[in-house]
């Protein structure tokens, strides 16, 4: 079964501090793919990131920036820099294929960044 | 980029009454559509899995009917929460995926219901 681990219920950062979201992971599969998603509070989700089991690389947007780690089942996030407006419930997740496939969540990260 | 319409964003009635929930994709066909749910401050739980043409696949505790998923067409799924009850208040959620396998799936801004 899989399984997605997000083990920070809430995080509090003042404006300017970097912050990691972290998330691990349990999966029999050999392909899969990894996602971060934002929640902000109007409710809707803002796609974010999706990495697939074979690229390890790490990848930089922005201020946004994910390590993945197969060898410790871990797609951490970190913001640099944080802003008032990364305020948000910030979701891990995974599926089995291509990201058609079903999404299963972690339980999500609430960041509140304060001025 | 891909866009999902759900309709609507918000509805409040009564106890006993009947909703439907109409997830649309503008610009894509959707060959598969997700309808997740989403309890205050929780996470989003896949309570069906629709295929245009087909019976929708339900996870396990999902009501197959009570929660009525209806995916008629490449563009529209639609989820009839049939006798709402109080305990049904809660925030849904639709994807979709053109099954390309290459796509992440495309969600809709969701639909908060209030069963009153």
């Amino acid at each position: 079964a899989q399984k997605v681990t997000q083990a920070q219920t809430e995080i509090s950062v003042v404006e300017k501090e970097d912050v990691t979201l972290d998330c691990v992971y349990e999966t029999r599969d050999t392909t899969y793919y990894l996602f971060w998603y934002k929640q902000p509070p109007s409710g809707e989700l803002v796609f974010l990131i999706r990495r697939n089991s074979f690229d390890e690389q790490n990848e930089i947007s922005g201020r946004y920036s994910w390590n993945f780690q197969k060898s410790t089942s871990s797609f951490n996030f970190t913001i640099t820099a944080s802003q008032v407006v990364d305020s948000a419930v910030y979701f891990c997740a995974l599926s089995n294929w291509g990201g058609s496939e079903k999404l299963v969540f972690g339980k999500g990260t609430k960041l509140t960044v304060n001025p | 980029g891909a866009v999902v319409s759900q309709h609507p964003s918000w509805v409040i009635c009564k106890s006993g009454t009947s909703v439907k929930i109409e997830c649309r994709s503008l610009d894509f066909q959707a060959t598969t559509m997700f309808w997740y749910r989403q309890f205050p401050k929780q996470s989003l739980m896949l309570m069906a899995t629709s295929n245009e043409g087909s019976k929708a696949t339900y996870e396990q505790g999902v009501e197959k009917d009570k929660f009525l998923i209806n995916h008629a067409s490449l563009t529209l799924s639609t989820l009839t929460v049939t006798s709402a009850h109080p305990e049904d208040s809660s925030f849904y959620i639709c994807s979709a995926s053109s099954g390309t396998g290459n796509q992440p799936q495309h969600f809709g801004d969701g639909t908060r219901l209030s069963i009153l």
